[in-house]
């Protein structure tokens, strides 16, 4: 069974870096693509970006200029850093997987992390 | 504000059956695929249903999916108290080049 695990520190100082890592277990991260997902308290979910196993990446145009999303196949994990962050990050972060289409895109979400909480706060 | 319009919440008694609809534009639902996912409080988004109409293992036939345009919708049958959740719905927006989700639904069984 596919697990994806969060990890990463709980709390992140305002203009700082969140740094987050998604670590997979029961299965190979390639040949998937590998999203972060975010969800503000009490709010709906907003797709933050994905990494394709060999490393190409589309990110969400609103956080684009914030966004790195890395990947490390031989430790099997993937990593968000979201840059200059403010108030407006604070969320529960999710790691997911996507099974790849024919045409080589990503379809729906098969697995989700468990998620963790990332507060922005002096 | 969500690219796919949901409505905030549903609700119906067990036992019965409701539907969530799910409503977005050509560049979304309209050329492409949806999927549903189902969050029960304090807990990760699970999936329901893929490919629009698809149930994954384990997913129980009382769920089901549909489109129609550039509009989808959930149906559940047999509600139960276990059904109690934020249901979303999800698909790529061509225009955006971004994954999109509705706002979500919250079910209500009486």
């Amino acid at each position: 069974q596919v697990q994806l695990q969060e990890s990463g520190p709980g709390l992140v100082k305002p203009s700082e870096t969140l740094s987050l890592t998604c670590t997979v277990s029961g299965g190979s991260i390639s040949s998937y693509y590998w999203s972060w997902i975010r969800q503000p308290p009490g709010k709906g979910l907003e797709w933050i970006g994905y990494i394709y196993y060999s490393g190409s990446t589309n990110y969400n145009p609103s956080l684009k200029s914030r966004v790195t999303i890395s990947v490390d196949t031989s430790k099997n994990q993937f990593s968000l850093k979201l840059s200059s962050v403010t108030a407006a990050d604070t969320a529960v972060y999710y790691c997911a997987r996507h099974p790849i289409a024919a045409a080589g895109t990503p379809r729906y979400i098969d697995y989700w992390g468990q998620g963790t909480l990332v507060t922005v706060s002096s | 504000q969500s690219v796919l319009t949901q409505p905030p919440s549903v609700s119906a008694a067990p036992g019965q059956k409701v539907t969530i609809s799910c409503s977005g534009s050509s560049s979304n639902i309209g050329n492409n695929y949806v999927s549903w996912y189902q969050q029960l409080p304090g807990t990760a988004p699970k999936l329901l249903i893929y490919d629009n109409n698809k149930r994954p293992s384990g997913i129980p036939d009382r769920f089901s999916g549909s489109k129609s345009g550039t509009s989808a919708t959930l149906g559940i049958t047999g509600l139960q108290t276990g059904d109690e959740a934020d249901y979303y719905c999800g698909t790529w927006d061509s225009s955006l080049s971004a994954e999109v989700f509705g706002g979500g639904t919250k079910l209500t069984v009486l």
